[in-house]
């Protein structure tokens, strides 16, 4: 049972470019969430999906996309990369008693 | 506006030095309460789920307790392994979505 797989786990970006993170999860859950990590803020909430076919912006959704592909998959995407969104990226899916991916290590220069 | 606040950032204690972590919160409406413990590097693992005050939850060294306005985790004679981040985290009714603190790192010496 992998749970909560996300890839990649390390990225370096150049100001400007665009990527996308992908997140997978195989425990049927409804909800998946993108947050963001950053030292002395907590996780912060970028993306949410409720359910398959809906998304809500978090707390901090500029700069981002997502798409909520079908029930097992929710991926991020960075447009156009600044140095602000260098960061540790967590997907989780289930709300409350949320099961969490092993992150993404972000580093935009 | 919807607040959860830890204390204190850090903490340091002796093998078998019992202390408290604190989770405050202001919310308009209580879902639920949850305990997180992370390790360096890795994503949050779920501890604790609490609904209502007054609810205890226990899990080998660790107490989670819930009260109309905050949160502890007891931590009784803690070892070195206990060392990690742990964050508290709420559900606002009606909102599937959490609202994290900002963590407490607890670092235990042998």
């Amino acid at each position: 049972n992998a749970g909560v797989t996300q890839t990649p786990k390390f990225q370096v970006l150049k100001t400007g470019q665009s990527m996308t993170l992908q997140c997978a999860q195989d425990m049927n859950h409804n909800s998946m969430y993108w947050y963001r990590q950053d030292p002395g803020m907590g996780l912060r909430l970028i993306y949410y999906s409720a359910s398959e076919g809906t998304t809500d912006k978090g707390e901090v959704p500029n700069g981002y996309n997502v798409s909520r592909l079908n029930k097992r998959e929710f991926s991020l995407r960075l447009e156009s990369a600044a140095p602000s969104q260098t960061s540790v990226y967590f997907c989780a899916s289930k709300v409350g008693e949320a099961f969490f991916g092993q992150g993404t290590r972000l580093t935009v220069v | 506006e919807d607040q959860v606040t830890q204390s204190p950032e850090a903490l340091r204690l002796q093998e078998g030095e019992s202390s408290s972590l604190n989770c405050s919160y202001t919310v308009s409406g209580l879902r639920g309460l949850f305990w997180y413990r992370q390790d360096p590097g890795k994503g949050p693992e779920f501890l604790f789920t609490l609904y209502s005050a007054g609810e205890e939850k226990e899990k080998e060294r660790l107490k989670a307790t819930l009260t109309k306005k905050e949160s502890f985790l007891h931590i009784t004679a803690p070892k070195p392994e206990d060392s990690a981040t742990y964050l508290c985290a709420v559900q606002l009714t009606g909102f599937q979505k959490l609202v994290f603190g900002t963590g407490t790192r607890l670092l235990v010496s042998p």
